[in-house]
């Protein structure tokens, strides 16, 4: 089965500091992408970034990198020089294989402190 | 912006009724998938059309059912609702057939935020 863990529920980070969200994925397929979604309170769902299985290079996007360990199938995402913009929800995403919807984790609320 | 549009914003209505929600995708864009969005279930896939066919369905009720029109909206209707049923349902399209490329991002909907009474 295919699924997606954010273990941290939630997240503190002092404003202009880096910070990592975790998150673990589990599918049998070899073809797979990885996705972070943002939410802020207002609710929209923003994409950030994504990174395939096959991609030999960590995503970046900004202020947005993805730490991609396939063998640890981990893909966490690094949030660098963190802003007040960046206080939301967090999701990590997956669609595996030959589907086309995307399977999320829990998410994880990231606060950024003045 | 993303460019998808779904409207009502909100609603609420009491149990037992039916509602329909609406979806325009981006410009372009033939898939349409619908999400469900609660507290204890999380964000959940509910179905997914292309260029007006149904595609794939996830965990959706058999009171609920969706269809994309020529013009490529999307209208998910729930009936017989019922309390559990109040989320934030959201709409997201992309643009290519679903199983040609991996990386095909979805661009979300703002939402609709429904509370059942």
């Amino acid at each position: 089965a295919q699924k997606i863990t954010q273990t941290q529920p939630g997240m503190f980070v002092q404003e202009k500091e880096a910070v990592t969200l975790d998150c673990t994925y589990d599918t049998s397929d070899q073809s797979y992408g990885l996705f972070w979604y943002k939410q802020p309170s207002s609710g929209e769902m923003i994409f950030l970034i994504y990174q395939g299985s096959y991609d030999e290079q960590n995503a970046t996007e900004g202020r947005y990198s993805l730490n991609f360990q396939k063998a640890r199938k981990s893909a966490n995402l690094v949030i660098s020089a963190s802003q007040l913009g960046d206080s939301a929800m967090y999701f990590c995403a997956m669609r595996a294989g030959s589907q086309g919807n995307l399977i999320f984790g829990k998410g994880t609320k990231l606060s950024v402190k003045p | 912006d993303s460019g998808v549009t779904q409207t009502p914003k909100h609603l609420i209505t009491a149990t037992g009724q039916r509602v329909t929600l609406r979806c325009s995708p981006r410009s372009g864009d033939l898939s349409v998938y619908w999400y469900q969005q609660s507290l204890d279930q999380g964000l959940q896939f509910l179905i997914q059309y292309y260029n007006g066919e149904e595609r794939a369905k996830g965990n959706i009720l058999e009171r609920f059912s969706a269809q994309q029109f020529p013009d490529l909206h999307s209208e998910l209707n729930l009936s017989s609702l019922e309390l559990g049923d109040s989320a934030l349902y959201f709409c997201a399209s992309s643009s290519h057939h679903p199983s040609k490329r991996l990386r095909d991002t979805q661009y979300f909907g703002p939402g609709t935020r429904l509370t059942v009474l």
